[in-house]
């Protein structure tokens, strides 16, 4: 399994307060990813990190920023935390950009809950 | 605009019998497709992937077949078994341009011993 853990595992927080999820990897893949799963939309993708300082936004971006100020640390901030980012988030990595030669490994998820 | 589509939210299938799950995809730049596996509590894991240049991939019991023509494929999982029961996702990207993977909706299946 590849070296990818998550923190918190679950958290509940109220409406308005700031969040921030954090992805470790170990495995020094220098591409990192932040994913949204929910009922009936499968898996979006927020923000990635093709290095060190480098993110781009993804599908749904709006009301969250990523930093990356170490190869194996991606996290990812709820700046004021609303209901509807109620989710369950992933962190993937991958070695390098999609590829026949390469996939993304996924963490085990944070279940967020803002009430 | 959905990029990646399943159209079957689930799908329950004998012990035994075959699997079929289908993905259709809208952009012709698509060229290289994954099927991932999840299973409850867990993140995606992935199955299987296949090229544009080919049309069939097999390993062990799953085989993804691509139609380029029809902007269709499918995964194929025989025989199944309970242990295969899980949400499965559809996902594509273009190798070489700039876009990250798209992911469809996912199917879930469930093997029935």
């Amino acid at each position: 399994d590849a070296g990818i853990t998550q923190s918190p595992r679950h958290k509940v927080t109220e409406t308005g307060t700031p969040v921030t999820l954090r992805c470790h990897q170990t495995e020094n893949h220098r591409y990192m990813y932040w994913y949204r799963q929910d009922p009936g939309h499968g898996l979006r993708l927020i923000h990635y990190s093709y290095g060190v300082k480098d993110t781009d936004k993804g599908e749904v971006s709006d009301g969250y920023s990523v930093s990356r100020s170490k190869t194996e640390d991606f996290l990812l901030t709820l700046e004021s935390a609303t209901s509807s980012q109620t989710s369950v988030y992933f962190c993937a990595i991958s070695e390098s950009w999609v590829s026949s030669t390469d996939t993304q490994y996924f963490g085990p998820g944070t279940r967020l809950t803002v009430l | 605009d959905q990029q990646v589509k399943q159209n079957s939210p689930s799908l329950s299938v004998q012990e035994g019998r075959i699997s079929i799950l289908n993905c259709d995809y809208t952009n012709s730049m698509f060229d290289y497709f994954l099927w991932y596996k999840k299973y409850p509590a867990e993140g995606p894991t992935f199955l299987i992937s296949i090229s544009s240049i080919k049309d069939k991939n097999e390993d062990g019991r799953f085989t993804v077949f691509l139609n380029k023509s029809a902007k269709h494929l499918s995964l194929h999982i025989v025989p199944s078994q309970p242990g295969d029961s899980a949400v499965y996702f559809c996902a594509a990207s273009e190798v070489w341009g700039n876009t990250p993977l798209v992911f469809g909706k996912g199917t879930r299946l469930s093997v029935i011993a």
